[in-house]
């Protein structure tokens, strides 16, 4: 089946620190790959994805790239800001069952940047 | 800017009570998905409609819960009767085209203690 597995938080920096949250999958098919963010008392919103290999996902900073030999999606960013703090969650989306599909979540990672 | 609605954001209730959740999916949107989130679990998926017909419930325990779309703006989640286990936080999504690589815009949740 499709897992998803990403870094244990909670994450905390100092702002303008560099950020990267580990994400690695598991699936049968060809997954699209996202990144939601759940600020907090809020529901998740899309940060960005990427639909096939190598392709690179950006918004607001934020980058991840779609490696598929390591089965990987991790996000990044240069310089991390205090409204960045949230829960970060990595998703899956496989397409190998035909027209019905269902996103598959990591478990998130607190996010938290002190000024 | 268009959002997924929920009602009610709060709800307290007693064991054995009935639970009614709703939600408006953006107008236009032909998917929708209904999602608990609890910190042992995180996001489980517990049902998905394609343009109002019920395509996936297996994440849904069936003795108690039932998901229904009497309209195309409105979806109910259904939990008769309620237990303590079902303390969570049930996030609606919805999206168009039902396609892996489209975005799920997620409302704000229904927070639901059940003493």
């Amino acid at each position: 089946g499709n897992s998803v597995t990403q870094m244990e938080g909670p994450v905390t920096l100092s702002e303008e620190a560099f950020l990267t949250i580990n994400c690695t999958y598991t699936a049968t098919g060809y997954p699209s790959l996202f990144w939601y963010v759940q600020y907090p008392g809020e529901g998740l919103q899309l940060l960005l994805k990427a639909t096939k290999a190598d392709d690179k996902g950006s918004n607001k900073g934020f980058e991840a790239t779609y490696r598929k030999e390591t089965t990987s999606f991790h996000l990044e960013k240069g310089s991390v800001q205090v409204s960045d703090s949230a829960v970060y969650f990595c998703a899956l989306s496989d397409t190998s069952g035909g027209s019905n599909y269902k996103l598959t979540f990591g478990k998130g990672t607190l996010l938290t940047v002190n000024p | 800017d268009a959002r997924v609605t929920q009602t009610p954001r709060d709800k307290v209730t007693e064991m054995g009570q009935e639970v009614t959740m709703r939600c408006q999916p953006i107008l236009g949107h032909n998917t929708v998905f209904w999602y608990r989130q609890t910190m042992m679990q995180g996001l489980e998926l517990l049902a998905y409609f394609r343009n109002r017909a019920p395509l996936d419930d297996s994440g849904m325990p069936k003795d108690r819960f039932s998901a229904e779309m009497p309209d195309a703006t409105l979806a109910t989640l259904k939990i008769q009767p309620s237990e303590p286990r079902d303390s969570a936080v049930y996030f609606c999504a919805s999206g168009f085209g039902g396609g892996a690589t489209d975005t799920q815009y997620f409302g704000p949740g229904t927070r639901l203690t059940v003493l």
